[in-house]
């Protein structure tokens, strides 16, 4: 399995308060990337990193930020939690960014009460 | 707009027959395929992927065909077992520089023994 750990990996919390969810991998991976679960919509990216610093948005971004001050950690933060973003959210890595698959951690269930 | 289809939510399959997932996507600019394979409370696990060079790729069970000029592609698998049972995703990237994966909404594949 590849080194990819999400933590916390349950979290309950209030609307309107901030949330930060890490993801750590061991592979050095140039590529990471945050995706939300949810019935009905599969899997939809929302920010993704391609290299220390550097980041993009994916189809789903309002409401969130990430940040990459190391190849091995990328953070998403909720920067006021709304129920909308209940959701499962899953970190994928990839070393090329293209031709070469995502490896997924097991994901952060996060429900906002 | 979503770009990569998965059009049938569910199927039910006899063990030992064949299961076939399909996805359809609409950009012309995708060039590499995947699957992926979800069980519950885990992460989604690669299974396997294709490039827009070719029109079919196996591994043991797994077979992938793309159909470029119907923006097609397909995930069979013979035979089929009882733990084949999960979520399945396809999924898509563009040799663009954008570094994006787009998945599809899922295929819950129930195999019956």
């Amino acid at each position: 399995d590849a080194g990819i750990t999400q933590s916390p990996r349950h979290k309950v919390t209030e609307t309107g308060t901030p949330v930060t969810l890490r993801c750590h991998q061991t592979e050095n991976h140039r590529y990471m990337y945050w995706y939300r679960q949810d019935p009905g919509h599969g899997l939809r990216l929302i920010h993704y990193s391609y290299g220390v610093k550097d980041t993009d948005k994916g189809e789903v971004s309002d409401g969130y930020s990430v940040s990459r001050s190391k190849t091995e950690d990328f953070l998403l933060t909720l920067e006021s939690a709304t129920s909308s973003q209940t959701s499962v959210y899953f970190c994928a890595i990839s070393d090329q960014g293209h031709n070469s698959p995502l490896h997924f951690g097991n994901g952060t269930r996060l429900t906002v009460t | 707009d979503q770009q990569v289809k998965q059009n049938s939510p569910s199927l039910s399959v006899q063990e030992g027959r064949i299961s076939i997932l399909n996805c359809d996507y609409t950009n012309s600019m995708f060039d590499y395929f995947l699957w992926y394979k979800k069980y519950p409370a885990e992460g989604p696990t690669f299974l396997i992927s294709i490039s827009s060079i070719k029109d079919k790729n196996e591994d043991g069970r797994f077979t992938v065909f793309l159909n470029k000029s119907a923006k097609h592609l397909s995930l069979h698998i013979v035979p089929s077992q009882p733990g084949d049972s999960a979520v399945y995703f396809c999924a898509a990237s563009a040799a663009s520089g954008t570094y994006k994966y787009i998945f599809g909404t899922g295929t819950r594949l129930k195999v019956l023994a």
